[in-house]
């Protein structure tokens, strides 16, 4: 089983849609749960980073995490085309050998439609 | 700054070719990593830098040498790749190996062996 998973759509929505991009994990250690944004032929950008279970806002996005259900949330109000990118989300391993890698889930390429 | 800078941002070379890809960040974060992301594909760790010391190693061929000359600089070597070696190489820093709070990358080196 795989650290992280996510369904890589793709997703296509119309401009002013409510998304909803979503990632599983199997490790209920893991305590820091990232989103990175990736336009075409660029490097990741990190988007928000969450600690425990809860919610983050910042402007049009919410990252939510729930540890029962080991089920991390990404949200973005009033989409706009230029959020057309491919959302990973990344989960950081914290201890021992593994310290220093992230565990990216597979990526979910967005489109937004004007 | 804020920003982690990589050279050269495209790089085409042949099998028997010698060539270097640089990566530099002035944030004064102590870990640094190289991470290959093929088309479509999450990013796969290759080296972590900590303290300028090479900390995980993930089973990387020898024709992929990295080297840390100081806390701002990251390299990485490269020597008689092969065709499948074509992908683009992201640099990453943080400020400790493990940083729960983020990575930032690079844009990348797109490369192309022929």
């Amino acid at each position: 089983q795989k650290e992280v998973e996510q369904d890589p759509g793709p997703l296509s929505v119309p401009e002013g849609a409510i998304v909803s991009l979503n990632c599983t994990y199997s490790n209920s250690a893991f305590q820091y749960f990232m989103w990175y944004r990736q336009y075409s032929r660029k490097g990741p950008e990190l988007l928000m980073y969450t600690y425990s279970s809860g919610n983050k806002e910042d402007g049009r996005f919410t990252a939510q995490v729930d540890k029962s259900s080991k089920y991390i949330s990404l949200f973005i109000r009033d989409s706009q085309p230029s959020d057309s990118a491919t959302y990973l989300c990344a989960i950081p391993a914290d201890r021992g050998s593994t310290l220093g890698r992230l565990y990216f889930g597979r990526g979910t390429q967005l489109t937004v439609w004007p | 700054d804020t920003e982690v800078t990589q050279t050269p941002k495209h790089l085409v070379m042949g099998m028997t070719n010698k060539k270097s890809l640089k990566c530099e960040q002035h944030m004064g974060h102590r870990a640094m990593y190289w991470y290959k992301q093929k088309a479509k594909k999450p990013p796969e760790l290759m080296f972590v830098y900590s303290y300028e010391k090479l900390s995980i190693n993930e089973s990387v061929p020898s024709r992929f040498s990295p080297e840390c000359p100081n806390s701002s600089l990251l390299n990485l070597h490269l020597h008689a790749l092969q065709p499948e070696d074509s992908a683009l190489y992201l640099c990453a820093s943080s400020e400790d190996q493990g940083s729960d709070y983020g990575y930032t990358f690079g844009s990348g080196t797109r490369l192309t062996v022929v």
